[in-house]
């Protein structure tokens, strides 16, 4: 059974960090790229990052640019999302997904979610 | 970047309709769409890709259709396990993005 299981998540002040981490399980973690996607109630869902399979290609939407980092530990099949110069407006529930697999040839996105983790940015 | 319209933001109908939903893309997207339902307090689930690809496990009563600006996914039946909340995404660049959402509620 594939599983995506995310932490980390809580309160911060603005300007502050949180790294985020999605331990995987139940496929082969290696054969995907992954993903953040994030959401609230006012602006929906929103993609934040991807990653290939081996951390060489890597994208980012663009309020988090220079923020954020995605990365990722093969061999202990988890991605992490490290968050720095938090804004309020970056307060939403995040999702770890698995992002496409190439050797399906990238047809899907985001086939398995994380039930995800709540990061709230407040003063 | 593509904005992704969604219509309605709500539909209201009863077990046994035939409903439709429709996104837009702001620009051609070729086939790169999905489908998601998501119900509350749940992770979203892919329902449809490539815009007319039934993901494994959906049931058979979705369909989706189009191609460039215009998509529709259809739930031929609607079953109460089917009242929720849709989302469109489209991948064809970056930034990917989703649709509005549209719910689906018990008239």
């Amino acid at each position: 059974e594939v599983r995506l299981v995310e932490s980390g998540g809580g309160l911060v002040q603005p300007g502050e960090s949180l790294r985020l981490s999605c331990a995987a399980s139940g496929f082969t973690f290696t054969r995907f790229f992954m993903g953040w996607v994030r959401q609230t109630p006012e602006k929906g869902l929103q993609w934040v990052a991807n990653i290939n399979e081996d951390g060489t290609e890597i994208n980012y939407v663009d309020s988090v640019k220079g923020r954020f980092a995605i990365s990722r530990d093969n061999a202990g099949s988890s991605l992490y999302l490290q968050m720095n110069s938090l804004r309020v407006e970056d307060t939403a529930i995040y999702y770890c997904a698995t992002y496409c697999e190439r050797s399906d040839k990238c047809l899907r996105r985001f086939d398995y979610w994380g039930q995800g983790t709540l990061v709230t940015v407040s003063s | 970047d593509i904005q992704m319209t969604q219509s309605p933001s709500t539909l209201s109908a009863s077990v046994g309709d035939r409903v439709t939903i429709t996104c837009r893309a702001s620009q051609s997207i070729n086939v790169w769409l999905a489908w998601f339902q998501q119900k509350p307090g749940k992770a979203p689930r892919l329902l449809m890709y490539k815009a007319s690809t039934l993901q494994n496990g959906a049931p058979s009563r979705f369909s989706g259709y189009g191609s460039g600006t215009e998509f529709t996914l259809t739930i031929a039946s609607l079953q109460p396990d089917d009242f929720a909340r849709y989302y469109c995404l489209q991948y064809s660049s970056y930034p990917i993005t989703f649709g509005g959402g549209t719910e689906v509620e018990i008239k």
